[in-house]
């Protein structure tokens, strides 16, 4: 079946500017994370959303970023007034719900660059 | 809060020999422990989990590992590498039976096979 989606596959934009990232998880999958990795790094946890309870936002860097799923698809990470350390592969995973022994599935991600 | 560790950042290997990726971990409670490879522009695919049971886990591709709970660690292992193993290779860590936790990843070991 279908994995994990993510789009657009690359983002370039300018300092101070707002930008949207999609992410299509696996249907039927409850849980959604977002990831950020940057260069040579491993993955920082952004935020997580469980079904229709409350997202998990404790990994969120700043107020710039916010992120919404709507019930168990879409999900939209925003980031507003993007700065240079912003620039990294943003990467999307679904699980089947969020139990600890679930592995996560990724999508390709979103390599953004701000300029 | 749980961590996870992956000492070595390249691992070079000749095609056809034994390969072994180190990745250590804490937790205070019973750890789930996950390994992730991600080949170039893509994301990180699944290989194999520990969650109870037998220490020695079998996964995808060939590829085991081995929980060692003394040692507090998770080595994959392939017993013939191929050069197509070549990839980043990814620890992860989750600890708690119940809610969320989220899942904790090394910096990655970037697997260099050889022909």
């Amino acid at each position: 079946g279908a994995g994990v989606s993510q789009s657009p596959s690359n983002k370039v934009t300018e300092k101070g500017k707002d930008v949207e990232l999609r992410c299509d998880p696996i249907s039927g999958h409850t849980a959604l994370y977002w990831y950020r990795q940057r260069l040579g790094q491993g993955l920082e946890f952004l935020i997580y959303f469980q079904g229709n309870s409350a997202p998990d936002k404790s990994g969120l860097p700043s107020d710039r970023f916010s992120a919404e799923r709507t019930g168990e698809s879409v999900s939209t990470l925003t980031i507003q007034r993007t700065q240079q350390e912003d620039s990294a592969v943003y990467l999307c995973a679904s699980s089947p719900t969020s139990g600890p022994s679930y592995e996560q599935y990724f999508g390709p991600g979103t390599r953004l660059t701000v300029t | 809060a749980q961590s996870v560790a992956q000492p070595e950042d390249q691992v070079n290997v000749a095609e056809g020999n034994p390969l072994t990726v180190k990745c250590t971990y804490s937790v205070s409670g019973n750890p789930y422990l996950f390994w992730y490879v991600q080949y170039p522009n893509r994301g990180l695919q699944f290989l194999l989990k520990y969650i109870t049971g037998d220490n020695l886990v079998k996964g995808s591709y060939g590829f085991e590992a081995e929980f060692n709970k003394s040692q507090t660690s998770f080595h994959l292992k392939k017993p013939s590498a191929l050069v197509s193993d070549s990839a980043l290779y990814f620890c992860a860590v989750r600890e708690g039976d119940t809610g969320f936790q989220k899942l904790v990843f090394g910096t990655g070991t970037r697997l260099l096979v050889s022909p």
